[in-house]
């Protein structure tokens, strides 16, 4: 079954700085789906990740698919205040358009 | 343009109450999740549902049952409370499973005392 491990959890950064956060998984389902959540309120999708290779970017964030590696990379280039947040990355339970298991968070804060 | 709407919003329940919690989309999604959100431990898949009258149970099942009678409608029962289901849940749904992105719900914060 699948499991989901993100590094860091708990992350602090300098506006202006940029960082990645990294997504492990263990599953023969090769999609990738990366979320936000803001504090005290529900998820918003940001990236859905589908084949070997795939790059999606939205301003500041861009998240990256190797399924060979298993691993899905979300980069944060020069971050502002705004960019706060939980990021949660999830997969499919199993191969087939199953429920999505999700990780534990990467909380982020963005300091001055 | 609701979107899922989730009731309560708040809820303490004694030991051993009951409760149904009620999630209801207006987008005509085939799927419905049930996940609970716990501090240090991301979302757990409680129950789901891929149509009408079908439910399956997720990775944490257990104090909890769940009906599907109506397609808008996916209700999480918690048949005698425990301070272990304290928790936040998530309601999402899904107009074809996960490929096709969850739409989730504002939440429902429950304290069992």
């Amino acid at each position: 079954e699948l499991k989901v491990e993100q590094n860091p959890l708990f992350l602090s950064m300098q506006e202006g700085k940029n960082y990645t956060i990294y997504c492990n998984y263990s599953t023969t389902s090769d999609r990738l789906y990366w979320y936000r959540q803001d504090p005290g309120k529900s998820l918003e999708s940001l990236f859905v990740l589908l084949s070997n290779g795939a790059v999606k970017q939205e301003g500041r964030l861009m998240a990256s698919l190797d399924t060979k590696a298993r691993l899905s990379t979300l980069h944060i280039t020069a971050a502002v205040h705004d960019l706060s947040a939980t990021y949660f990355c999830a997969g499919e339970r199993y191969s087939g358009n199953t429920p999505l298991v999700f990780g534990k968070g990467t909380r982020l804060s963005v300091i001055a | 343009n609701a979107g899922v709407t989730q009731t309560p919003k708040f809820r303490v329940l004694k030991t051993g109450q009951s409760m149904t919690l009620l999630c209801a989309q207006d987008m005509n999604h085939e799927y419905m999740y049930w996940y609970r959100q716990d501090p240090g431990m991301g979302l757990r898949l409680i129950h789901y549902s891929v149509g009408e009258g079908t439910t399956a149970k997720g990775e944490v099942p257990d104090g909890y049952n769940v009906s599907r009678l109506k397609k808008q409608n996916f209700l999480l029962g918690l048949e005698s409370a425990a301070p272990s289901q304290t928790s936040v849940y998530f309601c999402a749904s899904s107009y074809g499973g996960s490929f096709y992105g969850y739409t989730f719900g504002s939440g429902t914060r429950l304290t069992v005392v």
